[in-house]
């Protein structure tokens, strides 16, 4: 069974930084593309940045470039995040998301994790 | 990459069919069939219900299906069910590695 376990979301000041971090289990992780999405509380889905199967590929949505950088790790099966110069608007749940069914999908987000709930305030 | 955009709300009693339309532009729904369908339910994760326009992931009920005309992609729930009651999102592809949700569809059923 495929799990995605996030972590390391929290309360930042504006301007701060914060790493998520997500765990998966129970498919070939190095075999997907992986991504992040976030989610305003109360508003809806928003894609954030994707990377490929080695890490040699990232992209980007234009409100973080610059300040998030997504990396994996295929021996430790995780999933990075780093946001620095965080915003009140970055304010959200974040979810590690897996692309499929078919490892090659690009364009489906099959599995989710529970999501990680980062607040920007002062 | 503004957001495609849907009705802010559906609803249908049991055993009815609902729905749900999703209209973006000639950048995303109308040039590619990679677009996918979220259900949501209060506090939780999203589930894929529908991906490429028309395909089911393994598990999701044949009740849930898609469809694509022009710039304007549809799920319709046949059937509906007391736990079909949730938020759905839309997502399409709009090339360059860019992607592009829907604004969002509460399902009440009555």
């Amino acid at each position: 069974e495929v799990h995605l376990v996030e972590s390391g979301g929290g309360l930042v000041q504006p301007g701060g930084s914060l790493r998520l971090s997500c765990v998966a289990s129970g498919f070939s992780y190095s075999s997907y593309w992986m991504t992040w999405v976030r989610q305003a509380p109360g508003k809806g889905l928003e894609y954030m940045a994707n990377i490929n199967r080695d890490g040699s590929e990232k992209n980007y949505v234009d409100s973080v470039k610059g300040r998030f950088t997504i990396s994996r790790d295929n021996a430790k099966n995780s999933l990075y995040l780093q946001m620095n110069t965080l915003r009140v608007e970055d304010t959200a749940v974040y979810y590690c998301v897996r692309y499929g069914p078919s490892q090659t999908t690009k364009t489906a987000y099959e599995y989710w994790g529970q999501g990680s709930l980062v607040t920007v305030s002062s | 990459q503004s957001a495609l955009t849907q009705p802010p709300s559906a609803s249908g009693s049991p055993g009815q069919s609902v729905t749900i339309s999703c209209t973006g532009t000639s950048s995303d729904v109308g040039t590619y069939n990679f677009v996918s369908w979220y259900q949501q339910h209060p506090g939780k994760a999203p589930k894929l219900m529908i991906y490429e326009v028309t395909k089911r992931p393994s598990g999701v009920p044949d009740r849930f299906s898609g469809s694509k005309s022009g710039n304007t992609a549809s799920l319709t729930v046949s059937g509906l069910q007391a736990e079909d009651e949730a938020d759905y999102y839309c997502c399409s592809y709009a090339g360059s590695q860019n992607y592009v949700f829907g604004t969002g569809t509460k399902v009440t059923v009555l």
